[in-house]
């Protein structure tokens, strides 16, 4: 059974504090997907990868195929950044919509 | 970027009538939609995959009869959810992926839609 654990499940930080959030998996994927739900439900797709590293402004992800394990994270963190992150991986193939999520974790930005 | 929209975002209704949810991808096409469910303080769950002209199919555990899904054009996925009941409230979420040769079909995702049946 794929399992997808984050680590932690809450977080909070001080304006400007890096921020790291940790994910595992347990069956080899094609693809793993970080979302940002905000405070109101609504879900954006934040990466996409299937190995290496992704950079977008200051968010960053990285994935190691081999242990399994992706991280996010987030420099100069920013109030605006307090948001529950997903991370979700899909076995067939990344457009799937058959994504097994995580149960998030939940980031308190304080300023 | 690319941009899906569902309506209504909130909904509440009495138990026993029909809820009719949309979810719009307002400028690309999407031949496959997905419609997902979370309950509070849980994950996730993909309910079903939309098809656009042909039947849905549905994970396991989902009642097709009672949540009724329609494909009925590239930008357009409804869920309705029949004669819903207490235990159906949920957050409903859908997403649309993009499809084409500039594009690596990935997943845009609705901003939701908060079913409260009473």
């Amino acid at each position: 059974k794929n399992e997808v654990e984050q680590s932690p499940q809450n977080l909070t930080a001080q304006e400007g504090e890096f921020i790291t959030i940790n994910c595992s998996y347990s069956v080899g994927i094609s693809a793993l997907h970080w979302l940002q739900q905000h405070p109101g439900g609504g879900i954006v797709s934040l990466f996409m990868l299937s190995s290496g590293k992704k950079k977008h402004g200051r968010l960053i992800a990285t994935i190691n195929i081999q242990e399994k394990h992706s991280s996010l994270h987030i420099t100069a963190s920013h109030p605006r950044d307090s948001a529950v992150y997903i991370c979700a991986d899909s076995n067939y193939g990344g457009s799937q919509g058959n994504l097994i999520f995580g149960k998030g974790t939940k980031l308190s930005v304080k300023p | 970027g690319a941009v899906v929209s569902q309506h209504p975002s909130r909904v509440i209704c009495k138990s026993g009538t029909s809820v009719k949810i949309e979810c719009r991808s307002l400028d690309f096409q999407a031949t496959t939609m997905f419609w997902y469910r979370q309950f509070p303080k849980q994950s996730l769950m993909l309910m079903a995959t939309s098809n656009e002209g042909s039947k849905a199919t549905y994970e396991q555990g989902v009642e097709k009869d009672k949540f009724l899904i329609n494909h009925a054009s590239l930008t357009l996925s409804t869920l309705t959810v029949t004669s819903a009941h207490p235990e159906d409230s949920s957050f409903y979420i859908c997403s649309a992926r993009r499809e084409g040769v500039a594009y690596t079909g990935e997943l845009f995702f609705g901003e939701g839609s908060r079913l409260t049946v009473l």
